[in-house]
């Protein structure tokens, strides 16, 4: 069974400049989370879906960031315009089932450089 | 808001030692505390996790118990190896303060480097 796979594993772009983050969730599971982790700090909820459904976006930092799951399926993340401080490694995970204690599987992460 | 609080590392050790990596929390709710570890040039992946209170999670010579009564899950391994060098996260879900019951709380993570 194929993984979480997310691309690109890194990206580098200039200030004012867009980029789109994909990631793919393993085949089955409903639910999708974004997460991030700046540079020196705790990894931080961004937002989860359930199924196409956005069921908590409470994490986006502001209206520059826009997540979309089309069909349920796979879901991009895409920043524009990119500040400085969005820098930072953007993990996906997926779950299936209900109920808080079910395990996350994570991707590798896409490192995002914004110059 | 909810935290997790861990151990700040980096935390050296020799291969054989004890680890004990401390993590303790504030939440409101029922909290379902886990474990996740990220290998050098991988993916956080799940160690272990605990769903009750006095549950006690385990995996690869691990251990942690989920003490509500200290809000803690302290991470412990009798002997380290040198290929459990990688970071180690304490992380919470199902804190109830709103929104998705399901997303993770992170501490900081802690970096573990075993020595032969």
């Amino acid at each position: 069974e194929a993984g979480v796979t997310q691309f690109p594993s890194h990206s580098v772009i200039e200030k004012g400049q867009t980029v789109t983050l994909r990631c793919d969730p393993i085949s089955g599971h409903d639910n999708l989370y974004w997460y991030r982790r700046v540079m020196g700090k705790e990894i931080k909820f961004l937002l989860h879906f359930v199924k196409e459904s956005k069921q908590d976006e409470s994490g986006m930092p502001n209206n520059r960031f826009l997540a979309e799951r089309t069909g349920g399926t796979y879901s991009t993340l895409k920043v524009q315009p990119a500040e400085l401080e969005d820098s930072g490694v953007y993990f996906c995970a997926s779950s299936q089932g209900q109920g808080a204690s079910h395990e996350q599987y994570f991707g590798p992460g896409t490192r995002l450089t914004v110059t | 808001g909810d935290s997790v609080t861990q151990m700040e590392g980096p935390v050296t050790l020799s291969e054989e030692a004890f680890l004990t990596i401390n993590c303790t929390y504030t939440a409101t709710g029922y909290p379902s505390p886990f474990w996740y570890v990220q290998y050098p040039g991988e993916g956080l992946q799940l160690l272990l996790k605990a769903t009750k209170a006095d549950d006690k999670g385990s995996n690869k010579g691990f251990e942690a118990t989920y003490r509500k009564e200290t809000t803690s899950f302290h991470l412990e391994k009798g002997s380290v190896q040198v290929s459990d060098s990688a970071v180690y996260f304490c992380a919470l879900s199902g804190t109830g303060s709103g929104g998705s019951n399901y997303k993770l709380t992170f501490g900081k993570g802690t970096l573990l480097t075993v020595n032969p």
